[in-house]
């Protein structure tokens, strides 16, 4: 079972140019999330859904954009990417919410230059 | 404001006992979790406390004291294997997964 993937696994993002990280699971899992990792910061989130057809913000949602037009696909995207937002981008799923474990996409390790 | 505190370090040797703490101040509790990173991959599960006291799996095992808020992942006959990153998580009310920083576990022979 491929569980949860990513796409890229790595990119190089010039500054000013959008960008949309993929993530599918085939889990029917309902909930999916995204989340950045910096070193000594841990993992913040970014955007989320309970649900297909329903998102909402994280902790750090400024620059980023997600949609839930099914239950596998849960796409993020930087209409204008920063330099800031280098980082490594994990995209997870969960059954239940925060009721049961997430799983975890291998993450995305974007630079932007 | 929410906060997940973890030691940013540990240090420990092969077939050794470690007990790494998680103190954590929320609004609301739901449920804590322990994952494992091991280092340039993904987060997996370890375990999950909502009721206080220990439960156990295999040489890990997760503590949590509801009232102090406060947890403790004991990893016991420590393997080199075993050196990775270790995150605590709280539900909060809404749910949601707050994430402590992490402790880097390195294990040496």
């Amino acid at each position: 079972t491929a569980g949860i993937t990513q796409a890229p696994t790595s990119q190089i993002l010039a500054a000013g140019r959008s960008m949309t990280l993929r993530c599918t699971q085939d889990m029917r899992h309902n909930a999916m999330y995204w989340y950045r990792q910096d070193l000594g910061l841990g993992l913040r989130l970014i955007h989320y859904s309970n649900t297909a057809g329903t998102t909402g913000k994280g902790e750090v949602p400024d620059g980023y954009s997600v949609s839930r037009a099914n239950t596998d696909d849960f796409p993020l995207t930087l209409a204008s990417a920063v330099p800031s937002q280098t980082s490594v981008y994990f995209c997870a799923s969960s059954d239940r919410g925060g009721e049961t474990e997430a799983f975890f996409g291998q993450g995305t390790r974007l630079t932007v230059v | 404001g929410q906060n997940i505190d973890q030691p940013t370090e540990m240090t420990a040797t092969e077939g050794a006992i470690v007990q790494i703490n998680c103190t954590y101040q929320t609004s609301g509790f739901n449920g804590l979790f322990w994952y494992q990173q091991h280092a340039g991959e993904a987060p997996t599960f370890l375990s999950y406390n909502v009721l206080d006291g220990l439960e156990e799996k295999g040489r890990f095992s997760s503590f949590l004291s509801r009232s102090k808020g406060y947890s403790y992942l004991l990893l016991k006959e420590l393997q080199m294997k075993d050196s990775a990153s270790y995150l605590c998580a709280v539900v909060d009310s809404n749910y949601q997964l707050i994430w402590g920083a992490g402790t880097k576990l390195i294990i040496k022979p």
